[in-house]
This record gives structure tokens, sequence and C-alpha cells, in this order.
């Protein structure tokens, strides 16, 4: 049981360049979420997908597209990197369940753009 | 590791005190929140939480406390050891559907 998988774990990107970072999970979540982590500003909502199908906007999606492909798989995609998005990417899921808010953390991209 | 906490406030305990950090939320509406514990490298792991209808919850060597009236949260870990140390995170849930926000962060170091 792996839990939540990122990939990569490490990237360089160039101003200007795509890429897109993927995310799995085998908790048979219905929610997922993608975070950024910069030094000093804990760690600020992108986007999540509440359920299969539907996806919405956090607190700061600006420059990124996401796409729930299945229950599993929940990406992130960045059409043209800026070095602001120079962070540390983590992906979650939990249960929908309002008695159970359980949140499951992957281990984390760590993004360069150059 | 990553250059995560870098500016975070510091908190330094000697090992086997008690550690209280602290956390102000922003959301009066908010009905869940929950401790979270970052070690370099990794994800955010899940320490403790507690609902809006509490005021309290205890866990093993970790209680939290939640004042709703000035919107603030703690979190006590008592006898505090070398592993502990580490960044610590609130988060509360609000404004929609299991959105989690996080506060911006504590370091607990600990000193033999």
């Amino acid at each position: 049981n792996a839990g939540v998988t990122q990939t990569p774990k490490f990237q360089v990107l160039k101003t200007g360049q795509s890429m897109t970072l993927q995310c799995a999970q085998d908790m048979n979540h219905n929610s997922m979420y993608w975070y950024r982590q910069d030094p000093g500003m804990g760690l600020r909502l992108i986007y999540y997908s509440a359920s299969e199908g539907t996806t919405d906007k956090g607190e700061v999606p600006n420059g990124y597209n996401v796409s729930r492909l299945n229950k599993r798989e929940f990406s992130l995609r960045l059409e043209s990197a800026a070095p602001s998005q120079t962070s540390v990417y983590f992906c979650a899921s939990s249960e929908t369940n309002p008695t159970n808010y359980g949140y499951t953390f992957g281990s984390g991209t760590r993004l360069t753009v150059v | 590791g990553e250059s995560v906490g870098l500016h975070l406030p510091t908190l330094s305990v000697q090992e086997g005190d008690n550690s209280i950090i602290n956390c102000a939320y922003s959301n009066s509406a908010s009905d869940y929140f929950i401790w979270y514990k970052q070690e370099s490298g990794k994800g955010p792991q899940f320490i403790i939480d507690i609902r809006s209808n509490m005021d309290k919850r205890q866990g093993q060597r970790v209680t939290v406390l939640l004042n709703k009236t000035v919107k603030h949260l703690s979190l006590q870990i008592a006898a505090t050891q070398p592993g502990d140390s580490a960044v610590y995170f609130c988060a509360e849930v609000w404004g929609g559907y299991n959105k989690l926000i996080f506060g911006a962060g504590t370091r607990l170091a600990v000193h033999p």
C-alpha cells in the first residue's frame, strides 16, 4: 500500500518550458489536491478535485492546469514555467465522508525553474 | 532536503520539557482543524485533529486546545524528544468541500 505517489521527485526546467507533475493514490479516496510550499509560506492550495470529473481552483491557481484522469490520478501541468513557480509541490488525497477528513500527502516534487 | 522553513519562527526546547506551539486561524466558520508535522524532505504527517464543537483533544503525548473566541489553536507535546524536531503546521477546513488551508508553520528544535 503506497498511499500517495508523486513523480518526478526532482525537476529543473528552463523558463517557458512545460511539464506535468503526476500524482496517484491507491486508497480509493474521492478527493485529491495539489499544494505548493515556499520557504516561510506554509502550504498553499493550487487546485483540488472533490470527486472524479470535477476540479476547482484553490488559493493560487494562476499558471497551472489540472486533470483528474480517473479516481486514482490527478495531474498538475505548467504550460509555460516561470521562475516564480520554483517550489516544492505536494499532492494529497482524502475521503469525502464528513466524519473522516483524513488527508494523506505524497513526498513532494522539488521544481526549480531557471 | 528542501529549503522549507528557512524563515519560520523557531521554538527551542530541552529534551524532556513540554512544548507548546501556537497557531491563529483565519476563518470563524472553520469546523475542523488538524496539526501536521513535517520533517525535512517529507510531506506533512498527521498528528492530531479537533472539531469545532470541542475545546480539547488528547492523543499520545500530544494535546490540542481550541479557543474559538479568539480563533486560536495550540499543540502541546509532553516530554519532547529529539525525534519531535520538525516543522509543525496547523490547518483548517473551510470555504467549501474539504479544502484544507495551512498556517505558516513553526519550527521545533529539541536540544539534548
